[in-house]
């Protein structure tokens, strides 16, 4: 079975500083790979997916997020972050089935 | 802008009492999904709807139940409502290219008292 932990519940940062949160998934076969960010009271929407190819995946916003295979992680990345990205993030896989597997959430709290 | 629309945004509901939540497709988008994301976690997968029929389904009990439509709409249908159904409910439509790319629509969330 696959699984998705997010090795963070809160992530406090102080604004234009680097932030990095984790994720590390477990699968027995190929998967595809996404971050989802969710501001308060609305739906998820998609910062970026690793489907194959290059291992480093440009999303929206200026995150980025790298795949490691050998460490099943899916680390999301941003150099500079801004007050505007507080927000709760998701990580979640999808091994070509019917169901997409989420973790628990990161919760950025960027800080003045 | 997704194109993916729930109704209602908000409801209030007493144990026992059922409710219907809807959900309208993104244009060519075949497949649809429902969550229910509880307070502080992520979303759980309740099942998913490929051309009217349900075609995976997560650990919820059967008094949860669907339906899509010819053009691609759903419902999602909880009887015999109990406090811990409170969460909010997300509808994820695909394209169906098999990558697991979901479009989600804002939610409805339920309260039942």
């Amino acid at each position: 079975a696959q699984s998705v932990t997010q090795l963070d519940s809160q992530v406090p940062v102080f604004e234009e500083a680097p932030v990095e949160l984790r994720c590390n998934y477990s699968s027995s076969v190929s998967v595809y790979l996404f971050w989802y960010v969710q501001y308060p009271n609305q739906g998820l929407q998609l910062l970026l997916k690793y489907l194959s190819g290059s291992t480093l995946v440009k999303g929206i916003n200026g995150f980025e997020a790298e795949f490691n295979k050998s460490q099943t992680s899916f680390h999301l990345r941003k150099p500079s972050v801004h007050i505007s990205d507080t927000a709760e993030y998701f990580c979640a896989v999808h091994t070509g089935g019917f169901k997409t597997i989420f973790g628990a959430g990161t919760r950025l709290f960027v800080k003045a | 802008e997704t194109g993916v629309t729930q109704s209602p945004t908000h409801l209030i509901k007493t144990r026992g009492q059922q409710v219907t939540l809807r959900c309208s497709s993104q244009s060519g988008h075949n497949t649809v999904s429902w969550y229910q994301q509880a307070l502080g976690q992520g979303p759980q997968f309740i099942f998913q709807y490929y051309r009217e029929e349900e075609n995976g389904r997560g650990n919820f009990p059967p008094r949860f139940s669907g339906l899509q439509f010819p053009n691609y709409s759903s419902e999602l249908n909880v009887n015999a409502l109990e406090l811990d159904d409170s969460a909010l409910y997300l509808c994820a439509t695909a394209s169906g290219t098999g990558t697991g790319e979901l479009f989600f629509g804002e939610g409805s969330r339920l309260t039942v008292l």
